[in-house]
Order: structure tokens, then C-alpha cells, then sequence
């Protein structure tokens, strides 16, 4: 089946423990994407990556990091989580030139004390 | 960078009437935008897309318009069922060079049976 996976689903945390997201799409998409989405703020991209190795700031990148090794799988790091970053993450893909429907995971709601 | 503004953020209509939300954005560059649906704690899910060559575009119940000259797009939903009842959110993006996406704050939108 086709999809995108998100881990952990739900993640409750304390202030400055690191931590990691993982995203993972088995659709052999070029394109990922990280969004996180706030009551009344819609959808803001943290982070994308048109391939691999090729990573780019979204709108809202400040206390993020990603890395993309390999094409599937595309984590999102919280190097010292803060409050203000509790929110819901999505994970997103497509592919690059054919068609550019987002595929998006399942949501991690993250919650930092 | 790219604003894409939303309106109205709420619309509430009854069975069989029919429903517009309209989108603003700001960067002529812009070539693709996007209209998701997102239901009550799911994940968006994309409901139909037009590119900037293309006017107007149809799918059963739903369109989308889109005027380059203004830069704006609507989505209208005519014939409104009870489970149209969910958040949309539009997007604007360069696709074609660029992976930023830029989505509107969302509108949520009841259907009264």
C-alpha cells in the first residue's frame, strides 16, 4: 500500500531533550516536505527536499534540522525542543514534474513542557 | 516570499447550497495551487489542483477558478452534502523549480442537514 509513515504518532516531552521525528514514504517520491500546523495558522512549512542531499528552509524553520540520505525517508530533529514547537507535524510527498499532489502522513502531535 | 491569504475562515451552509472560498497570493511566480481537505483529525487530502496555464477547472462537484491577473483562486463546491463538513486549505507554490508551498490559514466549513 502506498503511504506515508510518521513515528511517533503522539510524543509528550520536557524542554531541551532532543528528539527525532521519523518520516518515511514507500512511493519512490523525489520530493518531502515537513509541515507543522497550529490552530488558526493553517499548514507552515518547516522544511523540504527535492531529492536526496537536497534539503531547503520552508517559512519556519528556526529549532529544526532535517537530513535526507536516502530518498525514502526524510526525519525531522528537535535539537532542544522548546514550548513554543508543541504543535502537529506533518510529513509530506510527491513526486517532482508529473504531478505535485502531497501525499501527507498520519501526524505526530507533539507536546513540550 | 510567497502570502497566501484565505477567506472566509468559517462558512456554514445548508444542505444543497452552494459553497466558495476564495484565496489571495502574492508571488507572481506562483504555478501551482492546490485546494486540501482536511477532516476532523485526519490527515489534509487533496481534493483538486490547477496549474497557471489553466483557467478554470472542473471535478463533479467541485471547481476551481483561478485568475493570474489578480492573484486569486477560489474553490466552489455546489450541491453541499453533510460530509463536505471539514477544513480546506489552499496552497500556492512554484512546483516546477522550487519546493516551497504556501498554504492559506484554512476555512472551516459545516453543511447543516
Amino acid at each position: 500500500e502506498a503511504q506515508v509513515t510518521q513515528n511517533p504518532r503522539y510524543l509528550i516531552t520536557v524542554t531541551g531533550k532532543k528528539l527525532t521525528v521519523t518520516c518515511s514514504q514507500n512511493m519512490n517520491h523525489e520530493y518531502m516536505s515537513w509541515y507543522r500546523q497550529d490552530p488558526g495558522l493553517g499548514l507552515r512549512q518547516i522544511y523540504y527536499s527535492m531529492n536526496v542531499e537536497v534539503t531547503d528552509k520552508g517559512d519556519v524553520p528556526e529549532g529544526y534540522k532535517v537530513s535526507r540520505k536516502e530518498k525514502r525517508n526524510f526525519p525531522l530533529i528537535l535539537e532542544s525542543p522548546s514550548p513554543n514547537q508543541t504543535s502537529l507535524y506533518f510529513c509530506a510527498s510527491s513526486l517532482v514534474g508529473l504531478s505535485y499532489e502531497q501525499y501527507f502522513g498520519p501526524g505526530t502531535r507533539l507536546t513540550v513542557t | 516570499g510567497e502570502n497566501v491569504e484565505q477567506h472566509p475562515s468559517t462558512l456554514s451552509v445548508q444542505e444543497g447550497d452552494s459553497a466558495v472560498i476564495k484565496c489571495t497570493y502574492s508571488d507572481s511566480a506562483s504555478n501551482y495551487f492546490p485546494w486540501y481537505k482536511q477532516e476532523l483529525g485526519k490527515r489534509p487530502q487533496l481534493i483538486i489542483d490547477i496549474r497557471s496555464n489553466v483557467g478554470e477547472k472542473k471535478d463533479q462537484r467541485i471547481a476551481v477558478t483561478l485568475n493570474k491577473t489578480a492573484k486569486h483562486f477560489s474553490l466552489h463546491i455546489t450541491e453541499t452534502q453533510p460530509e463536505d463538513s471539514a477544513v480546506y486549505f489552499c496552497a500556492a507554490s512554484r512546483r516546477t523549480n522550487a519546493g516551497k508551498s504556501t498554504f492559506g490559514d484554512g476555512t472551516t466549513l459545516t453543511v447543516k442537514p
